[in-house]
């Protein structure tokens, strides 16, 4: 596809379950981005991978997060035994080359996460 | 602390008329500040981008402006149509760092016919 796609596109799932959340980047960007948005909030920043390694993982609110990145392409977010307040929309973004702030980066349309 | 703060939260407008929406940050260093807009249920879309060296950027009926001096930022939006309700976010990038952008909440325009 031409754009940033992620799947589902809805989840909801009940407290104590793990979900793993898909993002697929734009081809060729090396680059790629996991935020979580809240109601209310600002894009918060989880993670960021350049390649398949993680030079930033310090937005991870927890050890129930954790994701990967294989071949340079996908990425899956995962959340184990999530909480209610892990409900959010989570968004990926990827962009062609670092640091961030002078490469466009391209948002995928977000996963909402609930949390029942 | 880094802050990106954007006001007002929320505004309702009439159709064709103009608004300008607010942004005052704390990055500092500052390498650039972009202005994005994101439609219900959709990721963010950048409208514009700015260095600290440039004063206004537009974007078709879309113009922002930037005081690196005051550190606040504007997004004018001209003879407003009913596509452009959407939550308008303010990001600025601090100038080191691997992940080093500073997201605003945003302001929720809606508007009306």
């Amino acid at each position: 596809g031409a754009g940033v796609s992620q799947s589902p596109s809805n989840k909801v799932t009940e407290k104590g379950k793990d979900v793993e959340l898909r993002c697929d980047p734009i081809s060729g960007h090396t680059a790629l981005y996991w935020y979580r948005q809240s109601l209310g909030q600002g894009l918060e920043f989880l993670i960021y991978f350049q390649g398949n390694s993680a030079p930033d993982k310090s937005g991870l609110p927890s050890d129930r997060f954790s994701a990967e990145r294989t071949g340079g392409s996908v990425s899956t977010l995962t959340i184990q035994r999530t909480q209610q307040e892990d409900s959010a929309v989570y968004l990926c973004a990827s962009s062609l080359a670092q640091p961030a702030g002078r490469a466009e980066q391209y948002f995928g349309p977000g996963t909402r996460l609930t949390v029942t | 602390k880094n802050q990106v703060e954007q006001s007002p939260q929320s505004l309702i407008i009439l159709e064709g008329k103009n608004c300008t929406l607010q942004c005052n940050y704390t990055v500092s260093p500052f390498s650039n500040l972009r202005w994005y807009k994101q439609d219900t249920g959709r990721g963010p879309v950048s409208l514009t981008i700015m260095t600290f060296s440039e004063n206004t950027k537009s974007n078709g009926r879309y113009t922002a402006t930037l005081d690196a001096d005051t550190k606040q930022s504007s997004l004018h939006i001209t003879a407003s149509q009913l596509s452009d309700s959407a939550s308008y976010i303010c990001v600025v990038t601090f100038l080191t760092g691997a992940n080093n952008l500073f997201f605003g909440t945003g302001t929720r325009l809606t508007v009306i016919p």
